[in-house]
């Protein structure tokens, strides 16, 4: 199976910083990467498709970058909102797969 | 307004049985692939099984694979997850949701607890 490593693990920034997450696939997914944002009790939300495309309402300091086996999920200037976990996750091969998470937290 | 909701998780003894279903609205169900996503506590998602839209393909994460039949009822609009011979570590909030077969999942329910213990 396709192996998601997303790293790191846990970042610590204030407000209004820029927070850059990275998820690494153990073989080629093209473009067939998505990104996931949850908040504690709450579930999943869709933010990024086919690696780059914003879902729908989700606003534009959200971006994603990537193909193949290495991808970015960037928040240009984090609001007190966007604290949460992300995950990546493949839809390029069975089965798929999520990343383990990166959770970002206020500093 | 697309809906999806959960329900019949609850605590079951190791080695027991539960049927999970997720009604679904607001969409044309027969039309898109249906998966669940399961989130252990103090653990991250995990991908457990995709059904087509008609119902004929599925695919089971290896975990489950030969436990857990996934199914699905276009007239009722509702799926179905079978879990038999349950174990401690299927401890979850189970999410369904719509897509992931050549597409993302776009919407999600809130989930619905299944706990295994003695």
């Amino acid at each position: 199976e396709i192996v998601l490593t997303q790293s790191p693990a846990t970042l610590s920034l204030s407000p209004g910083e820029r927070a850059t997450l990275s998820c690494r696939a153990s073989q080629s997914v093209t473009s067939y990467l998505d990104w996931y944002q949850q908040k504690p009790g709450q579930a999943p939300r869709l933010l990024i498709y086919d690696a780059s495309n914003r879902a729908t309402g989700i606003p534009a300091r959200f971006s994603g970058s990537g193909s193949g086996t290495d991808f970015t999920l960037t928040i240009s200037s984090l609001e007190p909102e966007d604290f949460a976990v992300y995950y990546c996750q493949q839809r390029s091969d069975w089965p798929r797969t999520f990343g383990q998470g990166t959770k970002v937290e206020i500093k | 307004e697309v809906q999806l909701l959960e329900s019949g998780g609850g605590l079951v003894q190791p080695g027991g049985s539960l049927r999970l279903s997720c009604a679904a609205s607001g969409f044309a169900f027969s039309s898109y692939a249906m998966t669940w996503v399961r989130h252990a506590p103090g653990k991250g998602l995990e991908w457990v099984s995709a059904i087509s839209g008609g119902g004929v393909n599925t695919y089971y994460a290896d975990s489950v694979k030969g436990r857990f039949t996934i199914s699905r009822d276009n007239f009722k609009n509702t799926l179905y997850l079978q879990m038999n011979s349950l174990r401690a570590e299927d401890t979850a909030l189970y999410y369904c949701a719509k897509g992931g077969w050549s597409s993302h999942f776009d919407y999600w329910g809130q989930g619905t607890l299944v706990t295994i213990s003695s």
